[in-house]
C-alpha cells in the first residue's frame, strides 16, 4: 500500500527554468508534508516543510504547494541549478497520535538540471 | 559539523554475521529514528525513540532487529543472522520534539550501507 507516490521516475529542466516535482498521497490522516532532496551515497536533507493548515510555503527559490481537496503538493524550484540535480523525496507524517511522527516517504524523483 | 554521524558508512558481512550501527544525533534532539532504504526507493520506517524509550517498532523491524538508546544520545541498532535480504542503506535521524503531538522536522545522518553476502 504506496500510501505516498511520486509518479515520475525523472524529470530533466534547463538551467534558468521552473522544475515542477509532484507527489500524491492517500492517506487523509497526514497533517505534514516535508520535501528532502538526496544526494548519492549522503543521507537525506531537509529542504522544506508545509503543515496541512497551509496552502503554501515558500523558502527562497524553493516554494512548495499543497491542494488538500486533490491530496496533492507539489515542490517548485525557481531558478534551476545544476547543482540542484539530486533525488527528490516527498514524505509525510500523520502526527504523533497517529503514527508516533513517523515519515512516509514517496519513491523519489531523479531531477537532472542541464546548464 | 553537528549533523547526525553514523558508524560504519559501509559494513561488508557474510550471511548468518551479526552487524551493528552507530548512530549519533544532534546532540539536543530528543527523537531518533530509524529507516531503511533500498534501492529505487524511499525510505521506510523501522523504529523511533523518544529520550531512552522505544516508543514505536514497524512490522519489517523482524526479530532479528533490535535498536537500543540506552542513555537517551547515541543509538544502536543490531541485526543478527543477517540475511541477503538486509542488504540495503540503513538511516538514522533525528529531530527535536517541543511538545507533546508537535509536529518534528527530521535531520538524517549519511547512513551505513550495508552488504550480506
Amino acid at each position: 500500500d504506496q500510501q505516498v507516490k511520486q509518479n515520475s521516475p525523472s524529470l530533466s529542466v534547463q538551467e534558468g527554468r521552473i522544475s515542477i516535482l509532484n507527489c500524491d498521497y492517500t492517506n487523509s490522516m497526514f497533517d505534514y508534508f516535508l520535501w528532502y532532496k538526496k544526494y548519492p551515497a549522503e543521507g537525506p536533507t531537509f529542504l522544506i516543510s508545509i503543515s496541512s493548515i497551509k496552502d503554501k510555503n515558500e523558502d527562497g527559490r524553493f516554494t512548495v504547494f499543497l491542494n488538500k481537496s486533490a491530496k496533492h503538493l507539489s515542490l517548485h524550484i525557481v531558478p534551476s541549478q545544476p547543482g540542484d540535480s539530486a533525488v527528490y523525496f516527498c514524505a509525510a507524517s500523520a502526527g504523533e497520535e497517529t503514527s508516533g511522527s513517523r515519515l512516509t516517504f514517496g519513491e523519489g524523483t531523479q531531477l537532472t538540471v542541464n546548464p | 559539523d553537528t549533523g547526525v554521524s553514523q558508524d560504519p558508512r559501509h559494513k561488508i558481512t557474510k550471511r548468518g554475521q551479526n552487524v551493528t550501527f552507530r548512530c549519533d544525533p544532534i546532540s539536543e534532539h530528543n527523537r531518533l529514528y530509524w529507516y531503511r532504504q533500498t534501492l529505487g526507493q524511499g525510505p521506510e520506517f523501522l523504529t523511533y525513540f523518544q529520550n531512552e524509550a522505544q516508543l514505536e517498532k514497524s512490522r519489517l523491524l523482524s526479530d532479528r532487529f533490535s535498536a537500543e538508546r540506552p542513555k537517551g544520545s547515541f543509538s544502536t541498532l543490531e541485526i543478527q543472522r543477517t540475511e541477503q535480504g538486509d542488504s540495503a542503506m540503513y538511516l538514522c535521524a533525528s529531530s527535536l520534539a517541543l511538545t507533546s503531538g508537535s509536529t518534528d522536522t527530521q535531520y538524517f545522518g549519511p547512513g551505513t550501507r550495508l552488504t550480506v553476502l
